[in-house]
């Protein structure tokens, strides 16, 4: 199985402040690498598909990038409503996709 | 609008079986691949089971192979998992979603629409 890290586990960070989480692949998923949002209590919510495509409705501070092995969800300037856990997927091998751990964006 | 409803969780002890259920709506349901997700009490999310649109190809997780079966019936908009040989470890809030990953669209795969989950507690 194609394992996923994600680092770091956890940050702190501040309203306005660019936030980069880090996802890398055991091997090779060309571009099939996606990110979810994860609300406390709710279920995750699409933000980020094909390393680097915007979902429809997510807001234009959200960025991704990255391909092969190495992957990056960027946000630009961190609002108070983006506190939350973070995971990547991939979705190189459709019917055995695997997520990263999360990495869990706490108010500084 | 797009809805999945889960149902058929529950509190059940170890060895003992469990059937989920996740009744779809608002999209046509035989033109999509659906998985299961789950995540255990505080910690992440991990990928159970997937089924394309016409049940010809499925996956597992290691950690559930030869114990889970994914099934689907597009009659009825519905997806299932059968769960046996529960263990402690098994016990989570299973979501189910639905892929992007269907017979027009069939490079990309990715989860667009996510239920909000049904509990399984498996403990004697």
């Amino acid at each position: 199985d194609i394992q996923m890290t994600q680092s770091p586990s956890s940050l702190s960070a501040s309203v306005g402040d660019r936030v980069t989480i880090t996802c890398r692949a055991s091997q090779s998923i060309s571009s099939y690498l996606n990110w979810y949002q994860q609300k406390p209590g709710k279920a995750p919510k699409l933000l980020i598909y094909a390393a680097s495509s915007l979902q429809s409705g997510v807001p234009s501070r959200f960025s991704g990038s990255g391909s092969g092995t190495d992957f990056t969800l960027t946000i630009s300037s961190l609002q108070p409503e983006d506190f939350a856990t973070y995971y990547c997927q991939q979705s190189y091998s459709t019917l055995r996709s695997t997520f990263g751990g999360g990495t869990k964006v706490e108010i500084k | 609008e797009v809805q999945l409803v889960e149902s058929g969780g529950g509190l059940v002890q170890p060895g003992r079986s469990l059937r989920l259920s996740c009744a779809a709506s608002g999209f046509t349901f035989d033109d999509y691949a659906m998985h299961w997700v789950r995540q255990a009490p505080g910690k992440g999310l991990e990928w159970v089971s997937g089924i394309s649109w016409n049940s010809g190809s499925i996956g597992y997780a290691d950690s559930v192979k030869g114990r889970f079966t994914i099934s689907r019936d597009n009659a009825k908009n519905s997806l299932y998992l059968q769960m046996n040989s529960l263990r402690a470890e098994d016990t989570a809030l299973y979501y189910c979603a639905k892929d992007i990953w269907s017979p027009l669209h069939n490079i990309l795969s990715y989860f667009d629409y996510w239920g909000q989950g049904t509990l399984v507690t498996v403990s004697s």
